[in-house]
């Protein structure tokens, strides 16, 4: 089965904190591509970053890092020193690169809060 | 424009009524897919299209749903004798290539409501 799963379903923090969002994900592929996206309030889904199977090196960018770790199935994104301007609904993503078909796997969100 | 571009944004309808939802992707960009979310869930695939095919139309919960793309360029997702059901945001996505690994770019969506 072809699967992602976000446990948290919505967390809430205070300005400045840290926060780590979930994402654990289920394929029987060997190649595969790994995405986080961010849903503001305005709607419009925007790409965060993509990372493919063979590559489990950590990524940092700015205040966002990526934890690739397939020994887990995990692909985990943390947020330094939140700002309100984070407050969104996070989706996790993943595109089976054998048997998936053409499709792109949604985990439900996260919606984070963070407040001032 | 520069992004993907859904009409109307907001649709309401009565039961049993058809709709017609339009995305007008990246102008260049060969892949198409509609998605479907759900108040408080994740998005649920519908269609994929590359160019004016569909290789993968799965995702489509009934025959009463059905999509088109014509010119390479705009789609319509038509849903007949809407029932309540389909009350959700409708989102169009685009890619410049329809690789696995090509991040999608989404439109804002139209949020269709079946009264």
């Amino acid at each position: 089965a072809q699967k992602v799963t976000q446990a948290q379903t919505e967390i809430s923090v205070v300005e400045k904190e840290d926060v780590t969002l979930d994402c654990v994900y289920e394929t029987r592929d060997t190649t595969y591509y790994l995405f986080w996206y961010k849903q503001p309030p305005s709607g419009e889904l925007v790409f965060l970053i993509r990372r493919n199977s063979f590559d489990e090196q950590n990524e940092i960018s700015g205040r966002y890092s990526w934890n690739f770790q397939k020994s887990t199935s995990s692909f985990n994104f943390t947020i330094t020193a939140s700002q309100v301007v984070d407050s969104a609904v996070y989706f996790c993503a993943l595109s089976p690169g054998n048997t998936g078909g053409f499709k792109t796997i949604f985990g439900a969100g996260t919606r984070l809060f963070v407040k001032a | 424009g520069a992004g993907v571009s859904q009409s109307p944004s907001n649709k309401v309808t009565e039961k049993g009524k058809d709709v017609e939802l339009r995305c007008d992707p990246i102008s260049g960009h060969t892949a198409l897919y509609w998605y479907r979310q759900s108040l408080g869930q994740g998005l649920e695939f519908l269609i994929y299209f590359q160019g004016n095919s569909a290789p993968d139309k799965s995702g489509l919960p009934s025959d009463r749903f059905s999509a088109e793309r014509t010119g390479g360029s705009v789609s319509t997702l038509t849903i007949q004798r809407t029932q309540q059901e389909d009350s959700a945001v409708y989102l169009c996505a685009s890619s410049r290539l329809g690789r696995l690994d090509s991040p999608l770019h989404f439109g804002n969506g139209t949020r269709l409501t079946v009264t």
